[in-house]
């Protein structure tokens, strides 16, 4: 079945880049996205990309995706405190079916 | 505003006591699904529902039940609950599948004793 890693906490500080990594296993997944959850909230979309684009940018976001080693990341420029969170990639589309499927989530903490 | 309203947002319950919590959008999308979410899983799907009267499980559908019986409303339903179904529940709808942002809820929490 289908399968989305990422590593569980990441830090930074205020005014560097974050980059959050994630590995897929299903290679007929349409749909890339990634989610922001903050504490107390839902999940909100922040972006998505295509399977057969390479690059997406969008203000301060930069996903990344490699198809060939199935792997996804996002790029936060100038991280904030605002963007302290929890970060899921996930799959879906035609080829993931009727669901989204979640990574664990990488917690993001961004010190002063 | 577009949005996705579940209820109760927290709820404690005894082991047994059926239970259900609300899920309504009012975007009229045709997909609407439940997730629960706990710690190191991510989210996993329970039910999902692609219209009114169409509905499937997904990873995790063992306790719970659902129905869509219109458009907007998209109950889950414990009829007895156990505690390893205390966790974070959310409702999701999008307009066809996930081919298109989806909209999630702001979560339930449930703790059954």
């Amino acid at each position: 079945g289908e399968d989305v890693e990422q590593s569980l906490f990441l830090s930074v500080r205020e005014g560097d880049s974050s980059v959050i990594n994630c590995t897929y296993t299903d290679s007929s997944s349409t749909y890339l996205y990634w989610y922001k959850q903050e504490p107390g909230a839902g999940l909100q979309l922040l972006t998505y990309i295509f399977s057969n684009m390479d690059m997406k940018q969008d203000q301060r976001l930069t996903v990344l995706l490699n198809k060939k080693d199935k792997h996804l990341s996002l790029r936060i420029a100038d991280t904030q405190t605002g963007d302290s969170a929890i970060y899921f990639c996930a799959e879906g589309g035609e080829g993931g079916g009727n669901k989204l499927t979640f990574g664990t989530g990488t917690q993001l903490k961004v010190e002063l | 505003e577009a949005q996705v309203t579940q209820n109760p947002r927290y709820l404690i319950t005894v082991t047994g006591k059926k239970l259900t919590v609300t899920c309504s959008q009012n975007m009229n999308h045709e997909y609407m699904s439940w997730y629960r979410q706990d710690p190191g899983l991510g989210l996993r799907q329970i039910y999902y529902s692609m219209n009114v009267e169409v509905t499937d499980k997904g990873d995790v559908p063992e306790g719970y039940k659902v129905s869509r019986k219109e458009k907007r409303n998209f109950p889950l339903i414990l009829e007895s609950p156990s505690p390893n179904q205390t966790s974070l529940y959310f409702c999701a709808s999008s307009f066809t599948g996930f081919t298109t942002e989806a909209f999630f809820g702001q979560g339930t929490r449930l703790t059954v004793v």
